[in-house]
């Protein structure tokens, strides 16, 4: 069974600030990896996937992903943060192929940002 | 293209009563799941529907809750009798337009916010 571990249900930055929110994975074979947003009162937004070929994904809102299999972790980074991050995270696992899409979802991280 | 809609966006029932969320997926998916959202945890999958079959439901409390997507296109979840602890964010996501390459994508609705009192 594939299961996310999210590290830090809160993390607080600077605006301006690297933002580094982390995820950890466990599959029995290389997943496809994701990373979703949740602004208030609204459903997940698709930020970026791994899915095959380079290990740093890029994404909208100028986030970032680095698939480590040999660390099973897919943590999530942005250089800057805006004011315009605050919000949910999710990082979610799903088996390759015919089964792709039934996701496995971490708790989520709350990113607050601060003046 | 227009989104995965659901409605209603918020819904308070008393413990015991019936409740019944809908959910019209993106145009062309294939696939539609429910899943559950309690505050403080993401999102748990309840049930997953290719076309109008049901592909897993494992994890679907099947003594209250029921769900149909019986023409393969929207879909109803409903919940009889409501516990307490059904109060969550139930959301709707589809994916997979079928001959396209599945990547897992999953395209979500707003959610629909249960509170059973």
């Amino acid at each position: 069974a594939q299961s996310v571990t999210q590290l830090g249900s809160h993390v607080s930055v600077s605006e301006g600030a690297l933002v580094l929110l982390r995820c950890n994975y466990s599959s029995s074979v290389p997943p496809y990896l994701f990373w979703y947003v949740q602004y208030p009162n609204q459903g997940l937004q698709l930020l970026l996937k791994y899915t095959t070929g380079a290990t740093l994904v890029k994404g909208i809102n100028g986030f970032e992903a680095e698939f480590k299999k040999s660390e099973t972790s897919f943590h999530l980074t942005k250089p800057s943060a805006h004011m315009s991050d605050a919000a949910e995270y999710f990082c979610a696992v799903s088996d390759r192929d015919t089964n792709a899409g039934k996701s496995t979802f971490g708790d989520g991280t709350t990113l607050t940002v601060k003046p | 293209e227009a989104g995965v809609a659901q409605s209603p966006r918020y819904k308070i029932i008393e413990k015991r009563q019936s409740v019944a969320f809908w959910c019209n997926p993106i145009s062309g998916h294939a696939t539609l799941y429910w899943y559950q959202q309690i505050l403080g945890q993401g999102p748990k999958l309840l049930i997953q529907f290719q076309n109008n079959g049901v592909v897993d439901d494992s994890q679907l409390p099947k003594d209250r809750f029921s769900a149909e997507r019986l023409k393969g296109v929207d879909s109803t979840l409903k919940i009889q009798p409501a516990k307490l602890e059904d109060s969550a964010v139930y959301l709707c996501a589809s994916s997979f337009r079928q001959g396209a390459s599945n990547t897992g994508e999953l395209f979500f609705g707003e959610g629909s916010r249960l509170t059973v009192l």
